[in-house]
């Protein structure tokens, strides 16, 4: 079964950091980019960036360019998302998702990692 | 930044009725133009991609069309299983963006 499991939910204070991961299994993970999407309580979706996870290659959002980078490690077919410094509007769900090959659209979404930030 | 707007913002339909879901993009995505489907408490679920295709599983009763600026999600017989908030995302020079939603509701 194709999947993407993601870790388990955070309660952290604000300026502390954090990586949250997701893991991909049943595919190849080296041949399609992961997302990551945020969903602020009772909003939206929102675009966050993308890797690439056989090179590395990274692309952000520009909302989100500079407040928290992306990185994967293709040895155990798992991508991060991470903050050095978490403020309190990082509260969110956080989602990542497969980018089709040939579906050119994010196929394959994870469970979700509910990141609370409160003092 | 593409700009993705959807409307209606909230949609009140009946069972067994037809919905029309529009997207309008601030400039041409071409047919790059995925729908999704989330109810609470879920992830996302992919619908339909490149403008008219149904994703893997997707029932029949749900369709795309459009190309350019303007993109419909129709479902022709409403279930209730599809009462969920709807989302339109496009991908422009690696970039991606979503609608702000649609939410169906049950009249």
């Amino acid at each position: 079964e194709v999947q993407l499991v993601q870790s388990g939910a955070e309660v952290k204070k604000p300026g502390e950091s954090l990586k949250i991961s997701c893991k991909g299994s049943g595919y190849s993970f080296t041949i399609y980019r992961i997302v990551w999407v945020r969903q602020m309580p009772g909003k939206g979706l929102e675009w966050m960036g993308i890797i690439s996870p056989g090179d590395s290659e990274t692309r952000y959002s520009p909302s989100f360019q500079g407040q928290v980078t992306i990185s994967a490690d293709k040895s155990i077919n798992t991508a991060y998302l991470q903050w050095s410094r978490l403020e309190a509007s990082d509260t969110a769900m956080y989602y990542c998702a497969r980018l089709g090959e040939f579906v050119r659209a994010f196929d394959i979404w994870g469970q979700g990692t509910m990141v609370t930030v409160s003092s | 930044e593409i700009v993705l707007t959807q409307s209606p913002a909230t949609l009140s339909l009946s069972p067994g009725e037809r919905a029309t879901l529009s997207c309008r993009a601030s400039q041409s995505v071409s047919s790059y133009l995925a729908w999704y489907q989330q109810k609470p408490g879920q992830a996302p679920r992919l619908l339909i991609f490149d403008a008219s295709n149904r994703a893997t599983g997707i029932p029949a009763r749900f369709s795309g069309s459009g190309s350019g600026t303007d993109f419909t999600l129709t479902i022709s017989s409403l279930e209730p299983e599809d009462f969920a908030v709807y989302y339109c995302q496009q991908r422009s020079n690696w970039q991606y963006t979503f609608g702000q939603g649609t939410k169906l509701e049950i009249k």
